[in-house]
């Protein structure tokens, strides 16, 4: 079945360290996204990729960064800069101009 | 620009009766609007979308919303709650460039009491 896969589902950062979040999707979707969900807030968009090698901030960039060096991969790297990193975050890509797919999200804790 | 605001950030409700979650959005343009589900540590699930077709727009499980563009509302009705409806529930609208990005309501959880 196509989709999209997020991993780790659960991931544990120790501060002052990087972490990359994987996103790989199989539906031949050229753009991809990036959300971060905190609670009782909605998604904020991080970053957004419409082709490969090409990606535009979102946002809330800082303390981001990402890559899109094939069309099913965008990963996502919280960087040490990133003041407040624990979140859920959430990979989309999309079809056409409203055909979106979520991914099952990452939770990411700074311990 | 674009923004979403939803009414109730909590909503219960009794087992079989109905469903209202409320939102009202802000565009300079004629939107595109959606309602997503979302279940605890879970991705999001399309429920349905306003894409300036029909005002009323039937969804999935048994949801539906209604476009009005004199309110600036898409609110979100089931005639019937069920136990599986609990989850939160997010307003989002879309902006018409390439990139298609999406603007997301704070959320509203539904709490359905048996």
């Amino acid at each position: 079945d196509g989709g999209i896969t997020q991993s780790p589902k659960y991931l544990f950062r120790k501060e002052g360290q990087n972490v990359t979040l994987s996103c790989e999707q199989n539906l031949n979707h050229d753009a991809m996204y990036w959300y971060r969900q905190d609670p009782g807030q909605g998604l904020r968009l991080i970053y957004y990729s419409q082709i490969v090698n090409d990606f535009q901030k979102g946002d809330i960039a800082e303390g981001y960064s990402v890559s899109r060096e094939k069309k099913e991969s965008f990963p996502l790297t919280v960087t040490s800069a990133q003041k407040n990193p624990t979140a859920f975050y959430l990979c989309a890509s999309r079809s056409g101009n409203y055909g979106y797919t979520f991914g099952s999200g990452t939770r990411l804790t700074v311990v | 620009a674009q923004s979403v605001t939803q009414l109730d950030s909590h909503v219960s409700v009794s087992e079989g009766t109905p469903v209202l979650l409320r939102c009202n959005y802000s565009s300079s343009y004629s939107p595109s609007l959606f309602w997503y589900v979302q279940h605890p540590n879970k991705g999001l699930q399309l429920l349905l979308k306003y894409t300036s077709a029909a005002t009323l727009v039937k969804g999935i499980n048994g949801f539906e919303a209604e476009f009005k563009k004199s309110e600036t509302s898409f609110h979100l009705t089931k005639p019937s709650a069920h136990m599986s409806d609990a989850a939160e529930y997010f307003c989002v609208v879309s902006d018409i460039g390439s990139a298609r990005q999406l603007t997301f309501g704070s959320g509203t959880q539904l709490t359905v009491l048996p």
